[in-house]
């Protein structure tokens, strides 16, 4: 059950575009298309940001899209704002039947 | 609206066991399958249980297979983790959170609660 493996931290300035990547094996990530994003502010709860690899829930701005090459899925903010300063984390299904989390991204907002 | 309210957490010896509650409201607590989440102070989040939305399925993290035990009760709407033998590097905010019916995310958290394992 090894953490997925995303970068520590990523940056952009507001309007830009940043991209966020979550590289795992065939036993998760490439194995299935039950990739989600969370996005967690200091002091909260996370928050669904993307599920199934790229669908947004109700709610989620459409500044949030999702993918999925081979064993590495992506998320990419895109008009980055201000309020989207946070940590971000993807999480897969696996073939044990369990979950895994990546190691969560920083991002920065210049 | 969906709620989930975890309590139990506090601070409790190595070798101690704690259990912890999610009480749930605002959905049909019975249809969905449900997961515990842990977060180390300043660390990442790591999964830590599944149980099916009756009872009768349940998986664990390696990291607390044979010391964890999760479980329900459908009558009440609350979710429970019970944790013992606990080591310090179980100090964590622990969160509950509920997979909607049929699908692999978490799509709705509680707002956790810290246990820290100290002597």
């Amino acid at each position: 059950q090894s953490a997925l493996t995303q970068p520590a931290s990523v940056s952009g300035s507001p309007g830009q575009s940043i991209t966020i990547s979550c590289t795992g094996t065939s036993s998760d990530v490439g194995g299935y298309n039950y990739v989600s994003w969370y996005q967690q502010h200091p002091g909260k709860a996370p928050k669904v940001m993307i599920y199934d690899v790229s669908n947004r829930p109700s709610g989620v701005s459409n500044r949030f899209s999702g993918s999925k090459s081979g064993n590495t899925a992506s998320l990419t903010i895109s008009g980055l704002q201000a309020e989207d300063e946070a940590d971000y984390y993807c999480s897969s299904y696996t073939s044990s039947s369990t979950w895994v989390f990546g190691g969560g991204t920083k991002l920065t907002v210049l | 609206q969906v709620q989930l309210v975890e309590s139990g957490g506090g601070v409790v010896q190595p070798g101690r066991s704690l259990r912890l509650s999610c009480a749930a409201s605002g959905f049909t607590f019975s249809g969905c399958s449900m997961h515990w989440v842990r977060q180390a102070p300043g660390k990442g989040l790591q999964w830590v249980a599944f149980i099916s939305y009756d009872g009768s399925n349940k998986y664990y993290a390696d990291s607390v297979k044979g010391r964890f035990t999760i479980s329900r009760d459908n009558s009440k709407s609350t979710l429970y983790l019970q944790m013992n033998s606990l080591r310090a590097e179980d100090t964590a905010v622990y969160y509950c959170a509920r997979n909607p019916n049929t699908k692999f995310e978490f799509d709705y958290w509680g707002q956790g609660t810290l246990v820290t394992v100290s002597s």
